[in-house]
């Protein structure tokens, strides 16, 4: 079945340093792609999507680009902050499930 | 804004006691889900409504039951919550059908405590 795969945390950077959270995922169909950010004790709020193959989302700094060819969806950032230290959801959906299918998640701390 | 609402957004409940989590959204959205996430993990579907269509997975136990009256208003019914229940639930919205790949916005989240 459909799945994703992030890289474990948790990751611990310093302030400007570069982001990189790797995604793969494995779909039968064309999925799109997404990922989320978590903050504490809140819910789940969309960063960036994609919704085809070389598709490139971006937000707030944040950059991701849609990879058929190495099912991948790996999340960047090229200078972080303290205001970043969330977790980060990889996620997918697609025409053959019902639910968003997300990976582990990966929690980020951005020490000053 | 358009926005998810949950209310509570912390609630305790004492073991075998029936709880109610409510969910509104004014999206004007099709669908609305249910998600279980527990401590370092990622969330979990119950079950979503499609319209007035509703949709259990088939690994959500019997003592979950949901309620959607109207577009607005969703509904998690916990009928005798156990320990293992306690956990943050997600309500969460999408515009189309879940099958047309389309983003869901979700909620800020209750977080159940079950003593």
């Amino acid at each position: 079945g459909d799945s994703v795969t992030q890289m474990e945390g948790p990751v611990t950077l310093s302030e400007e340093a570069f982001l990189t959270i790797n995604c793969t995922y494995t779909a039968t169909g064309y999925p799109s792609l997404f990922w989320y950010v978590q903050y504490p004790g809140e819910g789940l709020q969309l960063l960036l999507k994609a919704t085809k193959a070389d598709d490139k989302g971006s937000n707030k700094g944040f950059e991701a680009t849609y990879r058929k060819e190495t099912t991948s969806f790996h999340l960047e950032k090229g200078s972080v902050q303290v205001s970043d230290s969330a977790v980060y959801f990889c996620a997918l959906s697609d025409d053959n499930n019902n639910d968003m299918r997300f990976g582990a998640g990966t929690r980020l701390t951005v020490k000053p | 804004d358009a926005m998810v609402i949950q209310n509570p957004r912390y609630q305790v409940t004492q073991f075998g006691k029936p709880v109610t989590l409510s969910c509104s959204q004014t999206l004007n959205h099709n669908v609305m889900y249910w998600y279980q996430q527990k401590s370092s993990q990622a969330p979990k579907l119950l079950f979503h409504y499609y319209d007035k269509d509703f949709n259990n997975e088939a690994d959500t136990p019997d003592n979950f039951q949901s309620r959607r009256p109207n577009t607005s208003f969703c509904f998690l019914d916990i009928r005798s919550p156990g320990l293992g229940d306690a956990a943050m639930y997600l309500c969460a919205t999408s515009r189309d059908h879940p099958l047309a790949r389309d983003e869901q916005f979700f909620g800020p989240g209750t977080r159940l405590t079950v003593l």
